[in-house]
């Protein structure tokens, strides 16, 4: 039969606004992280990335902070604008698997004018 | 600057044809990564070779799939006898130094219909 596929979470903010996107990594020994930006038809955007012996990095309108207690890494976007509607991707690495990245499930930003 | 290219960006194929996928990394970088992308779900780590060699294959299915990097051209990913659940996005990245906590940078993906 035919296969449906997941419904992401969904996170609905308005232009300006400050976007927090959530994700919890699998793997307490991975020492790497990523986050990717997705938009429709196209391949994975590098955002930012944060090593596990940090727990923030900051970019352009972008905040990474990782919480390597819960296993829990965050993306906050500063005045979110309509260009960054898409699919939001925390990535992990484990330092003995180098190279093969663990994709989270993704969330899917809309950025309502 | 030329990223990483893929092609074809789109291909399609009948139960049991070949499918070749390709993939030129950015100037400079020696390590290729291979992802799959079921609809609406995240990527799925595949093969990382460096030219010449497979590094790790462990999310490569047993049959049907090979991967390749030789020293002069793309990576190829090579899909024998496809089945309607080979139907996927397939994207490919590159890094310079390759390894742990090397950025990856991805392609625009390969978009693979089985009929």
């Amino acid at each position: 039969g035919e296969s449906v596929g997941l419904h992401l979470p969904t996170l609905s903010v308005q232009e300006g606004d400050n976007s927090i996107i959530n994700c919890a990594y699998s793997n307490s020994a991975s020492d790497y992280f990523i986050w990717y930006k997705q938009e429709s038809g196209k391949g994975p955007q590098f955002i930012i990335d944060i090593r596990s012996n940090m727990d923030k990095r900051q970019g352009q309108r972008v905040t990474v902070l990782l919480n390597k207690t819960v296993k829990h890494l965050s993306l906050q976007i500063a005045a979110t604008q309509p260009g960054d509607s898409a699919v939001y991707f925390c990535a992990e690495m484990y330092y003995n698997q180098g190279g093969k990245l663990i994709f989270g499930q993704g969330t899917e930003l809309s950025v309502k004018p | 600057n030329a990223g990483v290219m893929q092609n074809p960006r789109h291909l399609v194929r009948r139960r049991g044809q070949e499918a070749r996928l390709r993939c030129s990394p950015m100037k400079g970088h020696s390590h290729v990564y291979w992802y799959r992308q079921l609809p609406e779900e995240g990527l799925k780590f595949m093969v990382y070779l460096q030219k010449e060699n497979i590094i790790d294959e462990s999310g490569m299915p047993k049959e049907r799939f090979s991967a390749e990097f030789p020293k002069e051209g793309p990576s190829i990913l090579r899909i024998q006898q496809v089945v309607r659940g080979d139907s996927a996005a397939y994207f490919c990245a590159s890094s310079l130094s390759g390894g742990a906590q090397d950025t990856q940078y991805f392609g625009p993906g390969t978009r693979l219909t089985v009929l």
